[in-house]
């Protein structure tokens, strides 16, 4: 079963903040939170990852709680390209992805 | 990022046939991955397969059914036998990141199947 819950689907504006939230409250010391998306069945596309400090890309940033219990992604303004289903997956020392349902998100124009 | 394509990208099939799913990637990689993704479901982790070992099968997946050669460093085929419509999906490759500590994949487009 996949380590994290997240919310089946969201809608953002388009330009607005896009915040993802993703729950793995039971995630070890030594897992990494990374998050890809899925736009229409192609094959996923790596956004981010983090063990415990916030990080920051070109393409988003990741707030991870204190405790490592949850974490949110976020798209700081969402363009209807960023239409996709995200994932956000814990996993350490192995390539075994266990993925979960992901969360949906729709850019609302 | 590692450039990975996949052949075919599509293709339907006939109950009891097999079909050869090629990845490719544009650099040497140890490790490679080979998921399904049935209609409107998430990603499932079919086996990995590193270059000079047979592949490592996740439960439920076994090799009669799934056959995967790792001729080499840059490629990998994934074949599914014995076609039954709940074959019907959509099978991605991946290969590991270049992170020497993070485990990041990346994703080939997917090869979309059909059994009839």
């Amino acid at each position: 079963d996949a380590k994290t819950t997240q919310p089946t689907s969201m809608d953002c504006a388009e330009g607005r903040a896009a915040n993802l939230p993703c729950n793995h409250s039971t995630i070890s010391g030594n897992e990494y939170v990374y998050w890809y998306r899925q736009i229409h069945s192609q094959g996923p596309q790596y956004i981010i990852h983090g063990l415990k400090n916030n990080e920051t890309n070109e393409m988003a940033s990741l707030i991870i709680t204190e405790d490592r219990k949850s974490s949110t992604l976020i798209l700081p303004h969402a363009t209807l390209r960023d239409t996709a289903v995200y994932y956000c997956i814990v996993a350490a020392g192995t390539y075994k992805y266990i993925f979960g349902t992901g969360t949906r998100l729709k850019v609302l124009a | 990022s590692a450039v990975i394509s996949q052949k075919p990208s599509r293709d339907i099939c006939q109950r009891g046939t097999s079909l050869t799913i090629q990845c490719q990637v544009d650099s040497q990689v140890t490790m490679m991955f080979w998921y399904r993704q049935q209609p409107g479901q998430s990603l499932t982790l079919i086996a990995t397969a590193n270059q000079g070992s047979e592949a490592t099968y996740e439960s439920g997946f076994v090799i009669d059914k799934f056959p995967i050669s790792r001729p080499n460093l840059t490629f990998s085929t994934l074949t599914v036998s014995n076609m039954s419509p709940e074959d019907s999906s959509i099978y991605l490759c991946s290969v590991e990141g270049r992170g020497l500590v993070t485990n990041e994949q990346f994703f080939g487009p997917g090869t979309r199947l059909t059994v009839l």
